[in-house]
C-alpha cells in the first residue's frame, strides 16, 4: 500500500520561511492536500491539489510537488502558524495521511 | 455560514453500536459528499468513510479497517449525515469528524474526491468496559 512520510518537526524563526516535506513513491503523480491543526481544534484544509489554497487561506502558504516530494512552504511564519501539519493523498480507494510535522516558531 | 455539527459521542462498551450524527447547515446538503474521518488520542488523521450524492448514487466507501463494521447513511430531508459504529472495540476509540469531500475526480471505479474541505469540531468516541 502508498506510504507517505513526513518529519516529525520542524522549527521556523518568526518571520521567516518554513518547509514541510511529503515524501512517496512518484508522489508527483498524485494529488496532494495539506492540513493545518491547531491543539485542541479540528484540521483545516490549507492545499488542494498540489498547489490550491482554499478561500481565506493566507497567500502565505503555498504548495508544490516534484518527483518524489511534495512541499508545503509557510512564508513569513507566524507564531498563529504553531500546529501540527499533515500531508494527505488519493490511492486505490483510499485515502492516506502522513503523520503529520508539528511546527514551533521560534 | 457554514457548519458541521457532529453528536452521539461518548462512552462506549467493547461490542456494542453507536450511532454518530452530522447535523449541516449553510451547504446544499444534497449536492454534496459526506464523509468521516478519525483521530485516535495523541495520533494522527484516519479517514473513516464517506457517503456519495443521491445525484451521483449515493453510494458508499469506506476504510478497510472499518469496512463491514461501520455504515454511513444520510437523510437529505433534515441535512444530516449518520456513521453507524457496530462491534466497537477500543482501537475505535477517537474523535470523529464529519467532512464535506469536494473536489470530484473519475475513476474506473467511479467518483472520488480530492480533499475534505470543510469540518466539523469533532464528537469524542471512547470504547471502554
Amino acid at each position: 500500500s502508498y506510504e507517505v512520510t513526513q518529519p516529525l518537526s520542524v522549527s521556523v524563526a518568526l518571520g521567516q520561511t518554513a518547509s514541510i516535506t511529503c515524501g512517496g513513491n512518484n508522489i508527483v503523480s498524485k494529488n496532494v492536500q495539506w492540513y493545518q491543526q491547531k491543539p485542541g481544534q479540528a484540521p483545516v484544509l490549507v492545499i488542494y491539489r498540489d498547489t490550491n489554497r482554499p478561500s481565506g487561506i493566507p497567500e502565505r502558504f503555498s504548495g508544490s510537488n516534484s518527483g518524489n516530494t511534495a512541499t508545503l512552504t509557510i512564508s513569513r511564519a507566524q507564531a498563529g502558524d504553531e500546529a501540527d501539519y499533515y500531508c494527505q493523498v488519493w490511492d486505490s480507494s483510499t485515502y492516506i495521511f502522513g503523520a503529520g510535522t508539528k511546527v514551533t516558531v521560534l | 455560514e457554514v457548519q458541521l455539527v457532529e453528536s452521539g459521542g461518548g462512552l462506549v462498551q467493547p461490542g456494542r453500536s453507536l450511532r454518530l450524527s452530522c447535523t449541516t447547515s449553510g451547504i446544499t446538503f444534497g449536492d454534496q459528499t459526506m464523509s468521516w474521518l478519525r483521530q485516535a488520542p495523541g495520533k494522527g488523521l484516519e479517514w473513516v468513510g464517506f457517503i456519495r450524492s443521491e445525484s451521483s448514487g449515493g453510494t458508499t466507501e469506506y476504510a478497510a479497517s472499518v469496512k463491514d463494521r461501520f455504515s454511513i447513511s444520510r437523510d437529505d430531508s433534515n441535512n444530516i449525515a449518520y456513521l453507524l459504529m457496530n462491534s466497537l472495540t477500543s482501537e475505535d476509540t477517537a474523535v470523529y469528524y464529519c467532512t464535506r469531500a469536494n473536489y470530484r475526480f473519475g475513476t474506473l471505479t467511479g467518483y472520488y474526491f480530492d480533499a475534505f474541505d470543510i469540518w466539523g469540531q469533532g464528537t469524542t468516541v471512547t470504547v471502554s468496559s
